[in-house]
């Protein structure tokens, strides 16, 4: 069972235009949500995170958008660039003193057309 | 800065032979963490370790085993592989055993080739 859901699969948006991806959870526990970016044969890359006691994050051009009651989160790219084309990943974790892992969404593919 | 270190970058096994991975932590991140992603797909969590003692364990095969040294450096190793544990084999690291709150860095990844 997939706990984190994403959407579009793949996405492709002129240069300029803004990206949406979204993603849903199950797990009311959890309680951090990062975004990453990953190049090919790279590693993923934190590009920003939200806890859920805040309904939105701005990081430059990246937003996090949060919606506790609909358990959903969704990471909004303002004015695109062929540089942003990757794939990106939500992810959530738990919360605890000792390490936790993340559970990833399944991924949305990017293109930037120029 | 320092970052999260793989090696080796690429590797290519036959069938029932054993493989190693080596990761090497940021200096000071006692926490570390094992992911596996095949070709197209998302990371899956594989097993970590918080001061030297397995901490959580996720979808790891009996086939591995890992362990995390003085170091802090840590070892996952394969045996008998099969052509599907062909994938991209990441270590990611985080300090004082938390993510929410700390970023978890990844390494840059290892290729691992079964044939």
């Amino acid at each position: 069972q997939q706990q984190v859901k994403q959407s579009p699969q793949s996405l492709i948006v002129q240069k300029g235009g803004i990206s949406i991806i979204n993603c849903a959870y199950e797990n009311t526990a959890f309680d951090y949500f990062p975004w990453y970016q990953q190049f090919p044969g790279k590693g993923p890359a934190l590009l920003i995170a939200i806890r859920p006691d805040v309904s939105e994050k701005k990081e430059g051009r990246f937003t996090i958008s949060f919606n506790k009651s609909a358990k959903q989160f969704s990471l909004h790219i303002m004015d695109s660039q062929p540089g942003d084309s990757a794939t990106y990943f939500c992810a959530a974790s738990l919360p605890g003193g000792s390490a936790r892992q993340l559970t990833f969404g399944s991924g949305t593919q990017l293109t930037v057309l120029p | 800065a320092a970052g999260v270190i793989q090696s080796p970058r690429h590797l290519i096994k036959e069938k029932r032979e054993t493989a190693t991975l080596k990761c090497y932590p940021i200096p000071r991140h006692d926490t570390v963490y094992w992911y596996q992603q095949g070709p197209g797909q998302d990371p899956q969590f594989l097993i970590s370790f918080y001061e030297k003692m397995q901490s959580d364990k996720g979808s790891i095969p009996d086939r591995f085993s890992a362990q995390q040294f003085s170091d802090y450096h840590s070892e996952l190793n394969m045996s008998s592989l099969e052509l599907g544990d062909s994938a991209l084999y990441f270590c990611a690291s985080t300090p004082n055993g938390r993510i929410s709150g700390n970023t978890i860095y990844f390494g840059e990844g290892s290729w691992l080739t079964v044939v």
